[in-house]
């Protein structure tokens, strides 16, 4: 699986859009980007994943570049409970028997 | 979504017990699940892949004698932490995917383990 890079950390405020970047430059054309969070002391929650067009869900939504290089996920109005680690994953799809590699992710703290 | 459940969600042992842990998808087909740790500030880590009615794959570096994983259902799977020791405390979270979700793992909430 590609190897992906994300902000330690970052800042948002209550009731604004939430921008989480990814930057997955090695990324293969059967690559999916996926996304998952983290709340303190819970199991990862799936958000969304992509393959290169614009996804949205009752969530989130995903912006995938046209390189596939970079993606955002964005948090339209985000709540104090969206405050949690959030990892992005690039894996093949109908990779359901293998493993996530999870990195170290972007700690995204909402302010109120 | 599908929902995956685990019990229990915390457990305290004294060294040198065996401690068991469930691993269920409530709505779903899970044809493969696998058994991830996680250790204070730090990320998860794959330990083991299960397919129903097969041996488990064990990472590199995980004992297979010492984390039995069992998966004898399409919608269980067991963790059994053998001769557990103070090094064995983590946070171990499972997960599923298969059926109508094969394409995306989702997660139980995770069993915090506390070995004294």
């Amino acid at each position: 699986d590609a190897k992906t890079t994300q902000p330690t950390s970052m800042d948002c405020a209550e009731g604004r859009a939430a921008n989480l970047p990814c930057n997955h430059s090695t990324i293969s054309g059967n690559e999916y980007v996926y996304w998952y969070r983290q709340i303190h002391s819970q199991g990862p929650q799936y958000i969304i994943h992509g393959l290169k067009n614009n996804e949205t869900n009752e969530m989130a939504s995903l912006i995938i570049t046209e390189d596939r290089k970079s993606s955002t996920l964005i948090l339209p109005h985000a709540t104090l409970r969206d405050t949690a680690v959030y990892y992005c994953i690039v894996r093949v799809q109908g990779g359901g028997a293998d493993g996530l590699t999870f990195g170290k992710g972007t700690h995204l703290i909402i302010q109120p | 979504g599908a929902v995956v459940s685990q019990h229990p969600s915390w457990v305290i042992c004294k060294s040198g017990t065996s401690v068991k842990i469930e691993c269920r998808s409530l709505d779903f087909q899970a044809t493969t699940m696998f058994w991830y740790r996680q250790f204070p500030k730090q990320s998860l880590m794959l330990m083991a892949t299960s397919n129903e009615g097969s041996k488990a794959t064990y990472e590199q570096g995980v004992e297979k004698d010492k984390f039995l994983i069992n998966h004898a259902s399409l919608t269980l799977s067991t963790l059994t932490v053998t001769s557990a020791h103070p090094e064995d405390s983590s946070f171990y979270i499972c997960s599923g995917a298969g059926g109508r979700v094969a394409d995306t793992q989702y997660f139980g909430p995770g069993t915090r383990l506390t070995v004294l």
